[in-house]
């Protein structure tokens, strides 16, 4: 199975701070990882596709780079509305295993 | 627009069974693989399987933690996925997500969530 490390857990930021969270595949997975941002209650809601592609309908302060082992989700310009969890998921192969998520929070 | 809605979960006891619904609209749901992901309370999301659409020949995928036990199915005509959970574990208590997996050319994803249904396993 393909392991999915996101880094950092959670972290802490202002409104208007650019924010990046990294995710890491055990093995290469090309350019098929998504992003998902779930709020508090909520159901997880997709973001970033095939690395980085903005989902229809996500703001485009939100920006994903990387292949192969490496990827990059960006929030270029905190807002109110991005405090959440995000998760990475690899859909190179089954199972499709998700990062552990990291939380974002106010500071 | 795309809307996917989950049913059927409660408590149940360790050893039971319980049947997931996935009812789905907006979209032709036979082209479609669905897959159902789970999250137990205060933790992360952890995929559960995957039915392919029968264009695909209707394969399935699932977890190692819930393989033998779990076993999803679809019925196009209603467009409804099922969850059929059997042997069930205190461990399997969790929100049960169905989402609408798309494939495209080097994509792959859940692009559709429903809001979940809990499921929780206690004597």
């Amino acid at each position: 199975d393909i392991q999915m490390t996101q880094s950092p857990s959670s972290l802490s930021a202002s409104v208007g701070d650019r924010v990046t969270i990294t995710c890491r595949a055990s093995q290469s997975i090309s350019s098929y990882l998504n992003w998902y941002q779930q709020k508090a209650g909520k159901a997880p809601k997709l973001v970033i596709y095939a690395a980085y592609s903005l989902q229809s309908g996500a703001p485009s302060r939100f920006t994903g780079s990387g292949s192969g082992t490496d990827f990059t989700l960006t929030i270029s310009s905190l807002q109110p509305e991005d405090f959440a969890t995000y998760y990475c998921q690899q859909s190179y192969s089954t199972p499709l295993t998700f990062g552990g998520g990291t939380k974002v929070e106010i500071k | 627009e795309v809307q996917l809605v989950e049913s059927g979960g409660g408590l149940v006891q360790p050893g039971r069974s319980l049947r997931l619904s996935c009812t789905a609209s907006g979209f032709t749901f036979g082209d479609y693989a669905m897959t159902w992901v789970r999250q137990a309370p205060g933790k992360g999301l952890e995929w559960v399987g995957i039915i392919r659409s029968k264009a695909y020949g209707g394969t399935t995928d699932y977890a190692a933690s819930v393989k033998g036990r779990f076993t999803i199915s679809r019925d196009d005509s209603k467009s409804i996925a099922y969850l059929q959970m059997n042997s069930l574990k205190t461990e399997d208590t969790a929100v049960y997500y169905c989402t609408r997996h798309s494939s495209g050319i080097a994509a792959s994803t859940e692009d559709y969530w429903g809001q979940g249904t809990l499921v929780t396993v206690s004597s």
